[in-house]
């Protein structure tokens, strides 16, 4: 079946360290990718989607590449801020309306 | 101008109790859903209506029952609650159904269960 792994959280670090959280998923055929954050107490917002191989989606600084070979969609921004700190989660959606979501990296930044 | 709205945002109740919560979309897309955010933040869905028709029903106890009124609208009726109830119930929509496009949360309903 359809699914997706995201490395295991909390992932701390400090103002203007370079980010990245691992994102695999297995499914059959060609998935949408998504990126989905949600700030502390609130909903979750998109954060960038790519919808076949080899698409970046970037939005805010973070960027993540559709690769089909590895399976993943690993998200990155070069410089974090205290304001980046938020739970991320990878999503992944085929033809059945359902979004397939990971576990969630929760996101720690430290002036 | 908010997209996609919940209410209540917080819901305390005690066990066996029958509670609500309602989700109004004005984005004009076809297809809504509920989410369930357990306590490890896990997201799972629960159900989708296309156009007021039930067309995701994952396996979910049938003392959930979603109801929507018209394709804005999509609420969630919880009878008997249990302690395992305690979630965030998130609502969100898209433009049609069966599709890879995104989808638009709503701010989510924290229900507590006593």
């Amino acid at each position: 079946g359809n699914s997706v792994t995201q490395m295991e959280g909390p992932v701390t670090l400090s103002e203007e360290a370079f980010l990245t959280i691992n994102c695999t998923y297995t499914a059959t055929g060609y998935p949408s990718l998504f990126w989905y954050v949600q700030y502390p107490g609130e909903g979750l917002q998109l954060l960038l989607k790519a919808t076949k191989a080899d698409d970046k989606g970037s939005n805010k600084g973070f960027e993540a590449t559709y690769r089909k070979e590895t399976t993943s969609f690993h998200l990155e921004k070069g410089s974090v801020q205290v304001s980046d700190s938020a739970v991320y989660f990878c999503a992944l959606s085929r033809n059945t309306g359902k979004l397939i979501f990971g576990q969630g990296t929760t996101l720690q930044v430290k002036p | 101008d908010t997209a996609v709205s919940q209410t209540p945002k917080y819901l305390v109740t005690q066990m066996g109790n029958d509670k609500s919560i309602k989700c109004e979309q004005n984005l004009g897309h076809d297809t809504m859903y509920w989410y369930k955010q357990d306590s490890k933040k896990f997201l799972k869905i629960m159900f989708s209506y296309n156009n007021k028709e039930l067309i995701i029903n994952e396996t979910v106890p049938n003392r959930f029952s979603p109801k929507s009124p018209d394709k804005a609208h999509l609420n969630l009726h919880i009878n008997s609650l249990e302690l395992g109830d305690s979630a965030v119930y998130f609502c969100a929509s898209s433009p049609q159904r069966d599709t890879q496009e995104t989808q638009y949360f709503g701010p989510g309903t924290r229900l507590l269960v006593l």
